[in-house]
């Protein structure tokens, strides 16, 4: 399968400061890749579609300006959450579509004090 | 966002059992993916299945893509201990790049 490197791992953070998430593809390029967020116990919510070079796509009822998308390269997208709150707390995770397959990163765990 | 039907939500099964889960939605897929989630991990690809009707073994594990193209079942079969975690599913409509919509998820609990 294909590899999809997510980092930090884990990170916690005082609330108002701005957190941001890498998700690299390692041994394939990806024109697209998702993020997702997970509540304890919960399924995967898809958040945003990540599109190299151009603007990311957000689903209904998330807030573009909070979190940040960036996909620069066909192999980094980022997650910048802005001036993050106690309620922005969970655990993301990236993932990139390799021939008709979606490959996850490990995930992010977020704890904004 | 929307959601698959997945059951059951939680199963206790002894060491040596098989195991069997499904998933069904009110849309059509043209590709299901089944997938396990260890705790504090990202999920990780178990099968991915793209023709109704199609039968697919990886090992102990074999999933079906339900020939009506609205369900899917797995079955993993002589359980073990490692088999704990939580098992997804999630189907994609048409075109490649189009959006995942995920199972709410099955925790499987070996016991020995």
């Amino acid at each position: 399968g294909a590899v999809v490197s997510q980092h930090p791992s884990r990170v916690i953070c005082k609330s108002g400061t701005s957190v941001k998430i890498e998700c690299r593809s390692l041994d394939f390029q990806a024109t697209t890749m998702f993020w997702y967020r997970q509540f304890p116990k919960q399924s995967l919510m898809l958040m945003a579609t990540s599109n190299e070079g151009s603007k990311a796509t957000y689903e209904q009822g998330v807030e573009k300006d909070k979190f940040l998308i960036n996909h620069a390269s066909l192999t980094l997208s980022t997650l910048t959450v802005t001036s993050a709150h106690p309620e922005d707390s969970s655990f993301y995770i990236c993932s990139a579509g390799k021939q008709g397959e979606l490959f996850f990163g490990s995930g992010t765990q977020l704890s904004v004090l | 966002g929307q959601q698959l039907n997945q059951s059951p939500q939680s199963m206790f099964i002894q060491e040596g059992e098989d195991v069997s889960m499904n998933c069904t939605s009110s849309s059509i897929f043209n590709t299901w993916l089944w997938y396990k989630q260890d705790p504090g991990e990202g999920p990780v690809l178990l099968i991915a299945l793209y023709k109704a009707g199609e039968l697919t073994s990886n090992g102990r594990l074999t999933a079906q893509f339900g020939i009506t193209r609205k369900d899917s079942f797995l079955n993993i079969s002589a359980s073990i201990p490692s088999d704990v975690g939580i098992y997804f599913c999630a189907g994609r409509g048409a075109g490649t790049a189009s959006k995942l919509t995920f199972g709410t998820g099955t925790r499987l609990q070996v016991t020995l």
